[in-house]
């Protein structure tokens, strides 16, 4: 079974800086998607970015860009010019091209932005 | 467009009634996903359905959960009798199948309290 892990339950960052948040992952599959997903105090789940494993090009989303390592099994999540709105937890996920295709998520790191 | 809707967003309830929580994926979306968070397990998956016919439920903790899809709009978590462990946000979530890449949406969650 694959699984996920965050080893940072908590980070925090000055407004406008730059952090970075870890993954890792455990597969012996191939082909998967990879997703960060923000849940805010207001609790909904918010897709932030994904990375298909066959793409070798990181994918990034505006302030938001990631380093997929497949080899390492390592998906980090970089935010630049952090903003007050950016304060939430921050979910990595994997998910399967094979079977039931459900989202694992790992455990979570929680931002917090320093103003 | 309307997201993943779910109802009731609180309830608390006592110890040994029944609960019903429900969701209305986003339409067109084929597959839906019950997910359970709380403090100890995190994010974890209950039951997921596609085209209304429920694939995997190895999550669902025990018989007192019961999870149905009568039609492409809608959907029931049900737990009979409840216990206070099952406190916890429960989360509807709903993708176009095909591809580990489709998004998922998450609906805001139903908040539940059993005392």
């Amino acid at each position: 079974a694959q699984t996920v892990t965050q080893s940072q339950p908590e980070m925090s960052v000055q407004e406008a800086e730059t952090v970075t948040l870890s993954c890792t992952y455990d597969t012996s599959e191939s082909d998967y998607y990879l997703f960060w997903y923000k849940q805010p105090p207001s609790r909904q789940m918010i897709l932030v970015i994904r990375q298909e494993a066959y793409k070798q090009q990181n994918a990034t989303e505006n302030r938001f860009s990631v380093n997929f390592q497949k080899a390492a099994k390592s998906f980090s999540l970089k935010i630049s010019d952090s903003q007050l709105g950016d304060a939430a937890m921050y979910f990595c996920a994997y998910r399967s091209s094979q079977g039931a295709q459900k989202l694992v998520f790992g455990q979570g790191t929680r931002l917090t932005i320093n103003p | 467009d309307a997201g993943v809707i779910q109802s009731p967003r609180h309830e608390v309830t006592e110890m040994g009634q029944e609960v019903t929580l429900r969701c209305k994926p986003i339409s067109g979306h084929n597959s839906l996903f019950w997910y359970r968070q709380t403090m100890m397990r995190g994010l974890e998956l209950l039951i997921y359905f596609n085209n209304n016919v429920p694939i995997d439920d190895s999550g669902m903790p025990e018989d007192r959960f019961s999870a149905k899809m009568p039609n492409a709009s809608f959907s029931t978590l049900k737990i009979q009798p409840s216990e206070p462990r099952d406190s916890a946000v429960y989360f509807c979530a709903s993708s176009l199948s095909g591809g580990p890449g489709n998004t998922i949406y998450f609906g805001e969650g139903s908040w539940l309290t059993v005392v």
